[in-house]
């Protein structure tokens, strides 16, 4: 397994524009949760998935944003109507459950989409 | 909701020394605190979980403690490298049937050869 992988890893759009991240997690990982960081800031907690349910989402998520995990593997990220306020790095993590192997709710980090919205 | 502070948001050491990096959360009822490096421009490497029921956790030459009920984490680093330089960031993770880690803005750690 290769680690958790995202795409595109840079991404520049004209506000208004939609965009879409990919997220494939470590393909034993059951958990899935974007975050999103902004320069000089700690990640921010956007949404989390268990399997293809999506269980908690951030007031940060405005209905601009939907994430979708169909059949509990690859998840997506699609960001509407985009402002400049948006432009970030977009974290995707996955992470075993508790209960199952050593190194369970340890978090696997991508290494982030760059979205710069003009 | 939880708040993560961490302190210093910078520190610039000489290679060789130890050091400590502090975490502080304002509501103890976590069910683990992890503990990340971030390399400029990159995502996050984690590098120690602490269960809400251990006080420390090592791995080489790191060392991680949790005072749960005073709402305190700290980050032991002993004879720092050049390869250290990063910013660490603490997260502890909310128990209570949420799994979101909460982060702090983190600690830039410079270490001069």
């Amino acid at each position: 397994d290769t680690g958790v992988s995202q795409d595109p890893r840079h991404k520049i759009t004209k506000r208004g524009q939609n965009v879409t991240f990919r997220c494939d997690p470590i393909s034993e990982h059951n958990r899935l949760y974007w975050y999103r960081q902004t320069l000089g800031q700690g990640p921010e907690f956007l949404t989390y998935f268990q399997n293809e349910a999506q269980l908690e989402k951030s007031r940060l998520l405005s209905d601009r944003f939907s994430a979708e995990r169909p059949k509990g593997s690859f998840s997506t990220l699609e960001i509407q109507r985009t402002e400049q306020g948006d432009s970030a790095m977009y974290l995707c993590a996955s992470s075993l459950s508790r209960g199952r192997k050593a190194g369970a709710n340890v978090l696997t980090f991508g290494a982030g989409s760059r979205l710069t919205v003009l | 909701k939880q708040e993560v502070t961490q302190i210093p948001a910078a520190l610039s050491v000489p290679e060789g020394e130890n050091l400590v990096l502090n975490c502080s959360f304002t509501d103890s009822a976590i069910y683990n605190l992890q503990w990340f490096r971030q390399d400029p421009g990159k995502g996050l490497t984690s590098l120690l979980l602490i269960q809400s029921s251990q006080r420390e956790q090592t791995s080489g030459r790191l060392n991680a403690s949790l005072d749960k009920s005073s709402g305190r984490s700290t980050l032991y680093i002993a004879a720092s490298q050049p390869g250290d330089s990063a910013t660490y960031l603490c997260a502890p993770q909310s128990g209570a049937g949420s799994y979101q880690l909460t982060f702090g803005k983190g600690t830039k750690l410079s270490v001069i050869p």
